[in-house]
């Protein structure tokens, strides 16, 4: 079975300042890794992946995100911060034979002015 | 490419009422999920489809959910009867078979009243 754990529930940054929002997985093999942002009464958008290769995936609007298998996370990173990235975060897992995402339960990001 | 649609984007109804929910994928995608969004459950996948054949339907709640693909653009989520606790944001996504992410509608927000 394959699972995603996001420890905060809120994270709240300075503009400017460097973010981090946190995501640990469990698969039983080889894990694809997905970060997925949601605006208030939207959709979910997809940001970035990784599926295999550099461990440092880089995505849309600055954010980055480093794979780790020995700790098996996939935290989610943005060098400056903005007012405007404000959001919900969703990690999401998918084992390699498997067609369907796993979610985790959501991080919200506050970036204060 | 108009992205994944869904219609209605607001439904208010009574319990004791069928409800249907519509979404047509994007072009070329083999892949269609059915998730639903709640403040308890967060995002739980309902059922899948590859070339209109459902895969895994085990999230679907009880047997009051149905889900159909009639045609590779267009799938129905019905809830009959519904409750007030079917109350949710039902999304739908798409995939390709050779891609990996799921690309999301912007959701239907139902009300059970």
């Amino acid at each position: 079975a394959q699972s995603v754990a996001q420890p905060e529930d809120q994270v709240n940054v300075a503009e400017g300042n460097p973010l981090t929002v946190k995501c640990t997985y469990s698969v039983s093999g080889n894990p694809y890794l997905f970060w997925y942002v949601q605006y208030p009464n939207r959709g979910l958008q997809f940001l970035l992946k990784y599926i295999t290769g550099d461990n440092l995936v880089k995505g849309s609007y600055g954010f980055e995100a480093e794979f780790n298998k020995s700790q098996t996370s996939f935290h989610l990173k943005k060098p400056s911060a903005l007012v405007s990235d404000s959001a919900l975060y969703f990690c999401a897992v998918r084992e390699g034979s498997a067609r369907q995402l796993t979610f985790g339960s959501g991080t919200q990001l506050t970036v204060l002015p | 490419d108009a992205g994944v649609i869904q219609s209605p984007r607001h439904e208010v109804t009574e319990m004791g009422q069928e409800v249907t929910l519509r979404c047509k994928p994007i072009s070329g995608h083999d892949y269609l999920f059915w998730y639903r969004q709640t403040m308890m459950r967060g995002l739980e996948l309902l059922i899948y489809f590859n070339n209109n054949v459902p895969i895994d339907d085990s999230g679907m709640p009880e047997d009051r959910f149905s889900a159909k693909m009639p045609n590779a653009s267009f799938s129905t989520l019905k809830i009959q009867p519904s409750e007030p606790r079917d109350s949710a944001v039902y999304f739908c996504a798409s995939g390709q078979r050779q891609g990996t992410e799921a690309f999301f509608g912007q959701g239907t927000r139902l009300t059970v009243v």
